[in-house]
């Protein structure tokens, strides 16, 4: 079985450009949930991808978007990024069939914006 | 709005001593409480969970939580801490049918001194 991978492990980006990070979920996980963790803080829920479909999102501008794969894999794209976006992003996936009861996350992806 | 506080930002304790960790939340509906663990260079991982039933659950490496429905309160315990417990611990409700949407405490970093 494999994990919930992300790539890639760091990246630097600078003030006003693009991002986009990449998750691949859990072998059988159908739902990928992205977190962002800045310094000192837990994680904050982002979004939530559900079979293609964005199934909730926190408080986040739209400048924070994502997608889900018919394999279920997703990415997380930001523009116009901010110092502020300057986080750790999380992914976690699990299974909502019959109700999802835990989640599984990956080591993450660094990012610095400067 | 939903929240996680926890009450402790840094905890050091000497092996053998025992822990306690304050979590407490603010949720509208039924919730289901996590404690997660996140070792030095490690992922974020479960430590434990509480959906229904016993308000005394039993986690991995001797870790329990008990949840207290009239305090709103799921606190972390260990009779005898280990050096290798030191780590950063969060606390996490989730809706009960998805635990993908999860809101996070800011967590306590435990550290264990041999």
């Amino acid at each position: 079985e494999t994990g919930v991978t992300q790539s890639p492990t760091h990246l630097i980006k600078t003030r006003g450009q693009q991002v986009t990070l990449r998750c691949s979920s859990q072998s059988g996980h159908n739902t990928v949930s992205w977190y962002q963790q800045a310094l000192g803080q837990g994680p904050q829920f982002i979004f939530q991808y559900y079979r293609e479909e964005e199934n909730g999102r926190g408080n986040f501008p739209p400048r924070f978007s994502g997608l889900q794969f018919p394999n279920y894999s997703s990415e997380l794209n930001v523009n116009a990024l901010e110092l502020d976006d300057s986080a750790l992003y999380l992914c976690a996936s699990s299974d909502r069939a019959g109700g999802s009861y835990e989640q599984y996350f990956g080591p993450g992806t660094r990012l610095t914006v400067t | 709005a939903q929240s996680v506080s926890q009450h402790n930002h840094h905890v050091i304790l000497s092996e053998a001593a025992s822990l306690e960790l304050g979590c407490n939340y603010s949720y509208g509906g039924t919730v289901n409480l996590f404690w997660y663990v996140q070792y030095p260079g490690q992922h974020l991982q479960l430590l434990l969970k509480y959906f229904s039933g016993d308000p005394l659950v039993k986690g991995i490496k001797g870790f329990e939580a008990e949840f207290i429905k009239s305090k709103f309160s799921f606190n972390l315990r260990k009779p005898s801490v280990q050096w290798s417990d030191t780590a950063e611990y969060f606390c996490a409700a989730a809706p009960r049918t998805n635990a993908g949407k999860s809101t996070f405490g800011d967590g306590t970093t435990l550290t264990v001194k041999p």
